[in-house]
């Protein structure tokens, strides 16, 4: 089955600095590869998803490549504010087998004013 | 619009008793998938329904987990014989359908407590 890998496991950062979290996949066939955000106490929210067809995608703030060669694909928050601070969850899925999602172990970011 | 609700929020019981929590999809969503959250764990598929198609059962750890889904909407997983490793946060998560890629919404979760 699948297998996710996410580096590193905790991230602290100055404000409006960068951030970065970085995750492996081990199936070839994964095609779809959301990013969660978690909130203390708070259930997860997509912020961001990226298909095997593309190589990169950004919305405001939140970008995320993808190399399917090397089976790994990033997260990038630019100009980090203190309500960035959140665990943060990748995961990869593949259309074929429903959808279900295989996550990787999550990151805890810490934003410093 | 209301966004997927799971009931109870918590649940405390003792080892070796059963429970069932409850999980109601978005209205018109077809995909249901059940994941569960260990302390200081990432999230584990458990389960997941597809319209009237028998469910993927492959993430369920023992056979004392199942899941129903009645009418296309609402789901209960239950956990016969509740053991101590059981307890973690279930999370319901539902989607317009599992065959794209469609963004799956998160209820609340449960938090479960085996004693």
């Amino acid at each position: 089955g699948e297998n996710v890998e996410q580096h590193p496991s905790t991230l602290s950062v100055q404000e409006g600095d960068s951030a970065v979290i970085k995750c492996t996949y081990s199936d070839s066939a994964s095609n779809y590869f959301p990013w969660y955000k978690q909130e203390l106490g708070k259930r997860p929210q997509l912020i961001i998803d990226i298909r095997s067809n593309v190589g990169e995608k950004k919305d405001q703030r939140i970008a995320v490549t993808l190399n399917k060669t090397a089976k790994h694909f990033s997260l990038h928050i630019t100009e980090t504010q203190p309500e960035d601070s959140a665990v943060y969850f990748c995961a990869a899925s593949r259309r074929a087998a429903g959808n279900k999602l295989t996550f990787g172990g999550g990151t805890r970011v810490l934003v410093k004013p | 619009g209301a966004g997927v609700s799971q009931s109870p929020s918590n649940k405390v019981t003792e080892k070796g008793k059963d429970v069932e929590l409850r999980c109601d999809p978005i209205s018109g969503h077809t995909a249901l998938y059940w994941y569960r959250q260990s302390l200081g764990q990432g999230l584990e598929f458990l389960i997941y329904f597809q319209g009237n198609s028998a469910p993927d059962k492959s993430g369920l750890p023992s056979d004392r987990f199942s899941a129903e889904r009645t009418g296309g909407s609402v789901s209960t997983l239950t956990i016969q014989r509740t053991q101590q490793e059981d307890s973690a946060v279930y999370l319901c998560a539902s989607s317009l359908s599992s065959d794209s890629y469609n963004e799956q919404f998160f209820g609340p979760g449960t938090r479960l407590t085996v004693l």
